[in-house]
């Protein structure tokens, strides 16, 4: 059975003050790791997806990595608007379209 | 419209009430997907519909069930739910198969009384 578990469950962040996320998974061959972000009563906003260790992904102040086990979503000088639960999902070799998502990380940046 | 939409975007019902949710997606997708988000979980699967036929039903209660009459279309029909039920559901869409990704619509804040 997939597995993902997020770390931590709430990050509080000065504006400026760089961070990561993390997301440790265990999976039956990875085929796909996604990040979304998702703001309170709204549907999850698609970001990333990763496919095979080492590769990295950047969009604006943010950047996901990953190994074999986990992944990392850095936030580089982050703003008030980046504040949002962010969330991983992972697809394996058994889950036909599934996905297994962790259960977030909510993050909030205060000015 | 553009991406996915769902209506209505709150419902408060009764225990012995009748209602359904909709979810339309307009990005050329081939499958569908019912998600439960509670407070303090994670994003539970409830259905997939792959080409508008049902592919998973992830053990979900009979009070729940969903109708894709085409691609584009999905609904999920509430009868008798129970106050636990109270929680924000969610539609996605795919491609089936190839691309991976799902889009999710902004969801349905349900409250069952």
């Amino acid at each position: 059975e997939d597995q993902v578990t997020q770390s931590p469950e709430a990050l509080r962040l000065q504006e400026g003050e760089s961070s990561s996320l993390n997301c440790s998974y265990t999976v039956s061959g990875l085929r796909g790791l996604f990040w979304y972000r998702q703001d309170p009563g709204k549907g999850p906003e698609f970001l990333f997806t990763l496919y095979s260790a080492g590769e990295e992904k950047e969009k604006e102040r943010l950047k996901a990595t990953l190994t074999k086990k986990e992944s990392f979503l850095h936030i580089t000088a982050p703003k008030p608007e980046d504040s949002a639960t962010y969330l991983c999902a992972v697809r394996g070799n058994n889950a036909g379209n599934m996905l297994t998502f962790g259960g977030g990380t909510r993050l909030m940046v205060k000015p | 419209e553009t991406g996915v939409t769902q209506t209505p975007r709150h419902l408060v019902m009764g225990m012995t009430n009748k209602k359904s949710l909709k979810c339309e997606q307009h990005l050329g997708h081939n499958a569908m997907y019912w998600y439960k988000q509670s407070a303090k979980k994670p994003l539970e699967l409830m259905f997939v519909y792959n080409f508008k036929e049902q592919t998973e039903n992830n053990s979900v209660p009979s009070r729940f069930s969903p109708e894709c009459p085409n691609s584009s279309h999905l609904f999920l029909h509430l009868h008798t739910l129970q106050p636990e039920d109270s929680a924000l559901y969610l539609c996605a869409s795919s491609h089936s198969g190839g691309g991976p990704e799902q889009f999710f619509g902004p969801g349905t804040r349900l409250t069952v009384l």
